[in-house]
């Protein structure tokens, strides 16, 4: 069975400073990753994947992440927060064996305080 | 404009009705999706469908129904044997082929039973 484990529920940071929202991922044959981003009341929308390739992927409002096959890891990072990047952020993951299934997080609340 | 619509926002019923949630995406994607969120749990998947007169249970299909007759449409019937219906539902659509699988979601519609 596959998956995911996003260990923090809430990540507060300071407008201008780097951030960080952990994911753990545990799937059988390779993984497929993703990130999302949820505002209130409102649908999820899609940042970035991983899928093979590069380990850094870039995604939409300057976000990245980095996929660590050792660690079992995929990590979203932004080098300068802004107070509009508050929201709450789901990491996702789907094995290539498993078709069309995806498992999600439990979501990690990012606050950005100016 | 392409995406998914979902209607309506707010639903709201007594106890011991069943009552159909509507998703159409007009994206030619061949997957569709419906999650249910509870607050602090994440997205856990209610059902599945990769292609049209097709579809699998997801992890908490009891009490749902679905149908998917038409590839734009996959409209949940929430049945009276669902024991904790409140809640936000969220439909969402992808690819099943090349290497874009990730989802699309729609606006969500926020189901409450009294």
């Amino acid at each position: 069975a596959q998956s995911v484990a996003q260990p923090e529920d809430q990540v507060n940071v300071a407008e201008g400073n780097p951030l960080t929202v952990k994911c753990t991922y545990s799937v059988s044959g390779n993984p497929y990753l993703f990130w999302y981003v949820q505002y209130p009341n409102r649908g999820l929308q899609f940042l970035l994947k991983y899928i093979t390739g590069d380990n850094l992927v870039k995604g939409s409002y300057g976000f990245e992440a980095e996929f660590n096959k050792s660690q079992t890891s995929f990590h979203l990072k932004k080098p300068s927060a802004l107070v509009s990047d508050s929201a709450l952020y789901f990491c996702a993951v789907r094995d290539n064996t498993n078709a069309g299934k995806s498992t999600f997080g439990d979501g990690t609340t990012l606050t950005v305080k100016p | 404009d392409g995406g998914i619509t979902q209607s309506p926002k707010y639903l709201f019923r007594k106890e011991g009705q069943n009552v159909t949630l509507s998703c159409e995406q007009n994206l030619n994607h061949d997957a569709m999706y419906w999650y249910r969120q509870d607050p602090g749990q994440g997205l856990r998947l209610i059902y599945y469908s990769q292609i049209v007169n097709d579809f699998q249970k997801g992890d908490i299909a009891e009490g749902y129904s679905v149908s998917r007759e038409k590839k734009e449409s996959f409209p949940l019937t929430v049945t009276s044997a669902q024991k904790n219906p409140t809640a936000f539902y969220l439909c969402a659509s992808s690819m099943t082929s090349g290497s874009s699988y990730e989802q699309y979601f729609g606006p969500g519609t926020r189901l409450t039973v009294t």
